[in-house]
This record gives structure tokens, C-alpha cells and sequence, in this order.
């Protein structure tokens, strides 16, 4: 597609309940990211893949975010069991490729709110 | 650990007022980018400086990377409402394949 795609753009749930964020990159853009951003702050950096290499998750909070990019393409974030503290814009960003190299383009987002 | 810092955090400017923005870096980046978040928005990619001392100006914003590819600058001219948002700069981390980001300088523009 033109641009990076996310889905939902708003997500209420409660606390507790599990979660799926969607991501679809830039068509060849090899490397993807997740950002989280809570309110007036800066960009938290959560998981990263390069093609077929294993992901840097080492920005992942707690074990109950995961992630996964299925066929070099769409990413899921999954949060399990929401918490309050899971609050925030979720931001997905794609590039042509690593080592930080190129410009990111960043999907809109998904502002989750957990109640 | 390699960080990325800037400042001011917040800079209140006048319209027509100039103003710039610093980020600096504890280790040497191979380029440094820039990203502007307007308000409610996402971050939007602005440039990448890679050279040594570059220069590149974008109509009323001019970005410097430093001598020693260790700092950079926004200088904004004749500052616009439309100026208004938080930019971001960001460098890569040494052997990461990902982007170290600045936590921001919030520009607010008074008419």
C-alpha cells in the first residue's frame, strides 16, 4: 500500500481482556517496528524485525506483549491480560532496511485505552 | 548505554521569532534523522543527515549535523503556526538495526 497501515485506530477494553493490534507495512520495506507512546511522551521502543531474522524484542515491557510478522509482512501485537499502565498510542513504523539507515515511516496508530 | 538527548524540551516562539533545537548523542552516529509529530498525529519523517558537518535546508528549516557526527541542529526562520508540534531527532544505535530515538522538543507557537 501507499502508506503503513494499522488497524484498530481506537481500542477500549477492559481490563484484563486480551488484545490484538494490526500492522501492514509498506510493500518492500523488509524491517518493522513497534513504538508505544503514552500521553505528551516520547517513543518507546517495544520489538523489531528484519526480514527473516529472529526479532529484538527487547524493548517488550513484560510477557504479556508478544508479537509475530507473518510472511515478511503483516505484524500483530498481541497484549495479554491489559493492565491500566497498557494505556497509550501504539505505533507501528516500516523501513527499507536496517541498521537504522533509513527514515521510518509510522502508521497512524492505535490509541488503546484500557478501562 | 547510547543515548540520544535534546533540548530545550519545550520552546515557546513567537510567530515570525527564529528558534533551534539540539540533539546531542553520547556516541557517534553513522546519520542522524529528524521527524516532526504534529498535534494528535504521528511522528512524519523530515531528513537524514549522514556527512559530517552537512547542511540541508527545507524551505524555512535548516538541519546541521556536527564536525564529530555526534550532535545536530533545527533551526527554524520566520516561525509559522504550521511550525507547531514536537520534533523528534533520532540516530541509530551501534550494531542495532533500529533507531534511538530523542524524547522530543514541543514547539508551541504563539500568534
Amino acid at each position: 500500500g501507499a502508506g503503513v497501515s494499522q488497524s484498530p485506530s481506537n481500542k477500549v477494553t477492559e481490563k484484563g481482556k486480551d488484545v490484538e493490534l494490526r500492522c501492514d507495512p509498506i510493500s518492500g520495506h523488509t524491517a518493522l517496528y513497534w513504538y508505544r507512546q503514552s500521553l505528551g511522551q516520547g517513543l518507546e521502543f517495544l520489538i523489531y524485525f528484519q526480514g527473516n531474522s529472529a526479532p529484538d524484542k527487547s524493548g517488550l515491557p513484560s510477557d504479556r506483549f508478544s508479537a509475530e510478522r507473518t510472511g515478511g509482512s503483516v505484524s500483530t501485537l498481541t497484549i495479554q491480560r491489559t493492565q491500566q499502565e497498557d494505556s497509550a498510542v501504539y505505533l507501528c513504523a516500516s523501513s527499507l532496511g536496517r541498521q537504522g539507515n533509513y527514515g521510518y515511516t509510522f502508521g497512524s496508530g492505535t490509541r488503546l485505552t484500557v478501562v | 548505554g547510547q543515548q540520544v538527548m535534546q533540548i530545550p524540551q519545550y520552546q515557546h516562539v513567537q510567530e515570525g521569532e527564529d528558534f533551534t533545537t539540539y540533539c546531542n548523542s553520547s556516541t557517534t552516529l553513522s546519520n542522524i534523522q529528524w521527524y516532526k509529530q504534529r498535534p494528535g498525529g504521528h511522528p512524519v519523517f523530515l531528513i537524514q543527515l549522514v556527512k559530517s558537518g552537512e547542511v540541508k535546508k527545507q524551505k524555512r528549516l535548516t538541519f546541521q549535523f556536527g564536525e564529530a557526527k555526534k550532535n545536530s541542529s533545527l533551526h527554524i526562520t520566520a516561525t509559522q503556526t504550521t511550525d507547531v508540534g514536537t520534533y523528534f531527532c533520532a540516530g541509530p544505535l551501534r550494531g542495532w538495526g533500529k533507531l534511538q530515538f530523542g524524547a522530543g522538543t514541543q514547539v508551541v507557537v504563539t500568534p
